[in-house]
């Protein structure tokens, strides 16, 4: 069985500062991993995905993504937050080896303050 | 615009009636899914379609469910019977075999 646990389901940063949104996974086969993008009444946007390639992803919008197999991690970073970040972030799993069937995590809500 | 549509965007509905929701998918796609989101958490999966034939149903798909995917085309999601319990917003998305999902902007139901 595949899950994702997004640590913190708020989280608030000023202007410039850096962003950081945490997700763990648990998989017992190799895993494709994504993190979403969703702004209110939008549906999902890809930022990024994981798809056994370079540990070290790089997204749209400035966000990337590191594959950390030995802590079964695939945190959002982004240097330096824009106003326009703030949006409900999901990290989400799926497997490898088939169709591509999306586990999500329950979510992070970043808030950018001025 | 060529992205995934859905329609209607809010339905209000009273305990015990019948809705449906309409998907239509990217043209070229073959693949064609449908999540659940409730207030607070994300997405969960609900079916899927390759082409016509519908290869997966999640346990939280009750017999009160029913998706179809004719022609392999849009596709339509009922739920009979509506229980409050089922307010949330369904999304769909459509893709080419295993690449990106693409989602539309969802129906949000809410069932009084």
């Amino acid at each position: 069985a595949q899950s994702v646990t997004q640590l913190g389901s708020h989280v608030s940063v000023s202007e410039g500062a850096l962003v950081l949104l945490r997700c763990n996974y648990s998989s017992s086969v190799p895993p494709y991993l994504f993190w979403y993008v969703q702004y209110p009444n939008q549906g999902l946007q890809l930022l990024l995905k994981y798809t056994s390639a370079a540990t070290l992803v790089k997204g749209i919008n400035g966000f990337e993504a590191e594959f950390k197999k030995s802590e079964t991690s695939f945190h959002l970073t982004k240097p330096s937050a824009h106003m326009s970040d703030a949006a409900e972030y999901f990290c989400a799993v799926s497997h490898s080896g088939g169709y591509n069937k999306l586990i999500f995590g329950a979510g992070t809500r970043l808030a950018v303050h001025p | 615009d060529t992205g995934v549509s859905q329609d209607p965007r809010h339905k209000i509905t009273k305990r015990g009636q019948n809705v449906t929701f309409r998907c239509d998918p990217i043209s070229e796609h073959n693949r064609l899914y449908w999540y659940r989101q409730t207030l607070g958490q994300g997405p969960e999966f609900l079916t899927y379609f390759q082409n016509e034939a519908q290869l997966e149903k999640s346990r939280l798909l009750s017999d009160r469910f029913s998706a179809e995917r004719p022609k392999g085309s849009f596709s339509t999601l009922e739920i009979q019977r509506t229980e409050q319990g089922d307010s949330a917003m369904y999304l769909c998305a459509s893709s080419q075999d295993y690449n990106e999902q693409f989602f539309g902007p969802g129906t949000r139901l809410t069932v009084l």
